[in-house]
């Protein structure tokens, strides 16, 4: 069964303070991993797929990467608005995507 | 604008009660998923159908169905409704099945049982 788990749960930064989400997993032959956007009372919002280890994808102040093991999402210098919940999500044998429980970020001015 | 429509957007209801949620997919997109999004479970994968057909179920209780008509749109059932039963509903479509692509995701029906 795909596994995934982010940490930290919440996490509570200074606008302007960069840090990092992580989201581990466990599958058998991984396709692509997502990270998602979402906002309070929406649907989840797609950021990006990453296909394989090594690779990076950047938006804005965002980059994820990915090793075999885990992904990454990084935030450089956030704004209040970067403020959100981050999931991840990957796609293995099943092609149905599992999702993590996600990463509630909050960035203060 | 992820292209994706579900109504209603809230929805309260008493137990034991039926209910049905809708879903429009995005232009073009064949797939769509049903996802139960609640505060201690996270996105729960339900059921996913393309082009009209079920092709996989996950942990979907059997008060639970759900269909895709020819037009592609899709509707949940929900009945003999429980307390537990309260959460968000989630409908995602895809273009297609089978291979890696990111889902679009409607805004969701919060739905409540008292």
């Amino acid at each position: 069964e795909d596994q995934v788990t982010q940490s930290p749960e919440a996490l509570r930064l200074q606008e302007g303070e960069s840090s990092s989400l992580n989201c581990s997993y466990t599958v058998s032959g991984l396709r692509g991993l997502f990270w998602y956007r979402q906002d309070p009372g929406k649907g989840p919002e797609f950021l990006f797929t990453l296909y394989s280890a090594g690779e990076e994808k950047e938006k804005e102040r965002l980059k994820a990467t990915l090793t075999k093991k885990e992904s990454f999402l990084h935030i450089t210098a956030p704004k209040p608005e970067d403020s959100a919940t981050y999931l991840c999500a990957v796609q293995a044998g099943s092609y149905i995507p599992t999702f993590g429980r996600g990463t509630s970020l909050i960035v203060h001015p | 604008d992820s292209g994706v429509t579900q109504t209603p957007k809230h929805l309260i209801t008493a137990t034991g009660q039926r209910v049905t949620l809708r879903c429009s997919p995005r232009s073009g997109d064949l797939s769509v998923y049903w996802y139960q999004q609640s505060l201690d479970q996270g996105l729960q994968f339900l059921i996913h159908y393309y082009n009209g057909e079920e092709r996989a179920k996950g942990n979907i209780l059997e008060r639970f169905s759900a269909q895709q008509f020819p037009d592609l749109h899709s509707e949940l059932n929900l009945s003999s409704l429980e307390l537990g039963d309260s959460a968000l509903y989630f409908c995602a479509s895809s273009a297609g099945q089978g291979h890696v692509s990111p889902l679009h995701f409607g805004n969701g029906t919060r739905l409540t049982v008292t």
